[in-house]
């Protein structure tokens, strides 16, 4: 089936760890993001790419890091600078070819203990 | 740059009873406008979209939403709701030839028996 891959659906992380979210998609999309998701702000973006080896800082990337080595790929690294990062993130790709529709994983639950 | 304003954060609405979420936005550029709705713990969905053409949008669930463009919004509606459609909604644009697409605050619906 086609669609967008996140995992871990749950993640534990200890103060001052760096940890990756994954997120693969096989709808042979260009485009991909991470958006972070806390209570009463909506979605807001932290990276996006719109081709292979390349990607722009969202609105809220300091503390996160991002590679696009693979057109399938898009990893999230949230790094000890991240000083709140307990969230729920949601990686998602676009298909440009029917205006910039965006698709969604089903999300990561990250939570710093 | 574009922003999306959803005037209400919450929305309590009887079973069987038609239901508004309102959103406008704002932008000097022709846009696309989206609506999105989120369950419990999960990825977004897309609702609907606003391409171009007819003003009046149908999508899935019986929701529909109408662009006005003199009033920049882009208000969703759905004449009789049902308990299944309690969900946060989202509604969110792009700009032509822009790949970032910006997301509402969201407005959780609660409806009640």
């Amino acid at each position: 089936d086609g669609g967008i891959t996140q995992s871990p659906k749950y993640l534990f992380r200890k103060e001052g760890q760096n940890v990756t979210l994954s997120c693969e998609q096989n709808l042979n999309h260009d485009a991909m993001y991470w958006y972070r998701q806390d209570p009463g702000q909506g979605l807001r973006l932290i990276y996006y790419s719109q081709i292979v080896n390349d990607f722009q800082k969202g609105d809220i990337a300091e503390g996160y890091s991002v590679s696009r080595e693979k057109k399938e790929s898009f990893p999230l690294t949230v790094t000890s600078a991240q000083k709140n990062p307990t969230a729920f993130y949601l990686c998602a790709s676009n298909d440009r070819g029917t205006g910039n529709t965006i698709y969604f994983g089903e999300g990561s639950w990250l939570t710093v203990v | 740059a574009q922003s999306v304003t959803q005037l209400d954060s919450q929305v309590p609405v009887f079973e069987e009873a038609p239901v508004e979420l309102r959103c406008n936005y704002s932008s000097s550029v022709s846009v696309y406008l989206f609506w999105y709705v989120q369950y419990p713990n999960q990825g977004l969905q897309l609702l609907l979209k606003y391409l171009s053409g007819s003003t009046l949008v149908k999508g899935i669930n019986g929701f529909e939403a109408e662009f006005n463009k003199s009033q920049t919004s882009f208000h969703l509606r759905k004449p009789s709701v049902h308990i299944s459609d309690t969900a946060e909604y989202f509604c969110a644009v792009s700009v032509n030839r822009d790949d970032k697409i910006i997301f509402g605050k969201g407005t959780r619906l609660h409806i009640l028996p």
